[in-house]
């Protein structure tokens, strides 16, 4: 059984670029979240996707948009990059329960995408 | 507001010494608590709960929990510590807003032979 997937491992951009990431959930699951991890810090939030919809979303820029596809399997997108956007950024994806809305359920997080600013 | 204090950076112990990494949370409501840890270069791999019940939750690899509500805590201990323990650990809670998650700094644990 597959867990979460991400994709690249390691991307170097330079600022003002765009960049897409993608994220495959774990299978049977079909809640996927996004988070930004800077260095040192724990993670942040970014946001939420379920049924396709961004169901929540964190203190993050429009800069930073997402997508879920049918497959439930998900993008971050960022625009305009800028030197503070670099960071791991993870993926997590949830157990579904009543509606994927419960609360008890763990999140189980992918190895990340590094994202190197210059 | 949701939030979540991990006081200390860095906790150091022998092996074969038991570990404390401590946490305590501040939630609107019951506290939905979660510890992760963290391996160079990987994502976080869930470690235990706790959502309801006794206050001492197990978790893998034999880690666990003592959630205190009076004293708004949810430290992670291991009764005797491996070198293989060493890593970044991150306390986290969910509040009231549906899935999100609030993260700790994390703590670096570092298991010396």
């Amino acid at each position: 059984d597959a867990g979460v997937t991400q994709s690249p491992t390691h991307l170097i951009k330079t600022r003002g670029q765009q960049v897409t990431l993608r994220c495959s959930p774990k299978s049977g699951h079909d809640t996927v979240s996004w988070y930004q991890q800077a260095l040192g810090q724990g993670p942040q939030f970014i946001f939420q996707y379920y049924e396709e919809e961004e169901r929540q979303r964190g203190n993050f820029p429009d800069r930073f948009s997402g997508h879920q596809f049918p497959n439930y399997s998900s993008e971050l997108n960022v625009n305009a990059l800028l030197l503070g956007d670099s960071a791991l950024y993870l993926c997590a994806s949830t157990t579904p329960g009543q509606g994927s809305n419960r609360r008890d359920n763990e999140q189980f997080f992918g190895p990340g995408t590094r994202l190197t600013v210059l | 507001a949701q939030s979540v204090a991990q006081p200390e950076d860095q906790v150091n112990v022998a092996e074969g010494n038991p570990l404390t990494v401590k946490c305590t949370y501040s939630v609107s409501g019951n506290p939905y608590l979660f510890w992760y840890v963290q391996y160079p270069n990987r994502g976080l791999q869930f470690l235990l709960k706790y959502i309801t019940g006794d206050n001492l939750v197990k978790g893998s690899y034999g880690f666990e929990a003592e959630f205190n509500k009076s004293q708004t805590s949810f430290h992670l201990k291991k009764p005797s510590a491996l070198v293989s323990d060493s890593a970044l650990y991150f306390c986290a809670v969910k509040g009231s807003t549906l899935g999100r998650l609030y993260f700790g700094r994390g703590t670096q644990l570092t298991v010396w032979p």
